[in-house]
């Protein structure tokens, strides 16, 4: 069992925005700025959307945002288009110097 | 651009070794830390080790501890795993990625992966 939960699936219409929630304890979210997410299209290398819990990689669209409330963190993917469909990780890096993912959510566009 | 390769992957059965390797180029490789993920199928990222870029620290999953080692040639640039005592539920995409310039915390680039699966 993930020390970081996510939802299984989330969906959302072409243009609308969908919110992604990854909850933690204390110090896995909410003492934890090396908190991150990732996208994952099947048959592909995951992807980099936000680290250090709201920074974009340069070449990441602003339509991701990131941000974070108590123990949990949560991705918002705005103005949804048909390649924003696939998974979402959450991904923290906790005590011990490991690194934990939350165990994915699927978002489908509708 | 950032690119990196994986290889290695094959049908090998419970109890044997195999080792992965991934191929870097696009970027000063001796200069940023690597991990290994995998994704066994159906399931989501397990991160599996990670290798800082001075060769000081080497970290492991609970799941793979003791059985698994992360190794780095810095002169030819590739990042390697070599797994002991496979299990079957060690099947998996094994995933190779680059450190963020902000720290290794974040995992920046990420190759398309290698599959091993492990079945008597």
């Amino acid at each position: 069992q993930s020390a970081l939960t996510q939802p299984p699936s989330a969906s959302g219409s072409p243009g609308q925005s969908v919110t992604i929630f990854c909850s933690g304890t204390n110090s896995v979210i909410g003492t934890n700025k090396f908190v991150s997410w990732y996208q994952h299209h099947p048959g592909k290398g995951p992807k980099l959307l936000i680290y250090e819990v709201n920074k974009r990689p340069s070449g990441v669209t602003d339509r991701f945002s990131g941000s974070k409330s108590g123990n949990r963190a949560s991705l918002t993917v705005s103005g949804l288009q048909a390649e924003d469909e696939a998974d979402y990780y959450c991904s923290s890096y906790v005590a011990g110097d490991k690194w934990v993912f939350g165990g994915g959510t699927k978002v489908t566009v509708l | 651009q950032v690119q990196l390769v994986e290889a290695g992957g094959r049908v090998v059965q419970p109890g044997t070794s195999l080792t992965l390797s991934c191929t870097a180029s696009g970027f000063t490789f001796a200069t940023f830390g690597m991990h290994w993920v995998r994704q066994a199928p159906g399931k989501g990222l397990e991160w599996v080790a990670a290798f800082s870029f001075d060769g000081r620290n080497k970290f492991y999953g609970d799941s793979v501890k003791g059985r698994f080692t992360i190794d780095r040639d810095n002169a030819k640039s590739i990042l390697s795993l070599q797994m002991n005592n496979l299990r079957e539920d060690d099947t998996a995409t094994y995933f190779c990625a680059k450190a963020h310039d902000n720290g290794w915390f974040y995992l920046a680039s990420w190759g398309q992966g290698t599959l091993v699966t492990v079945s008597s």
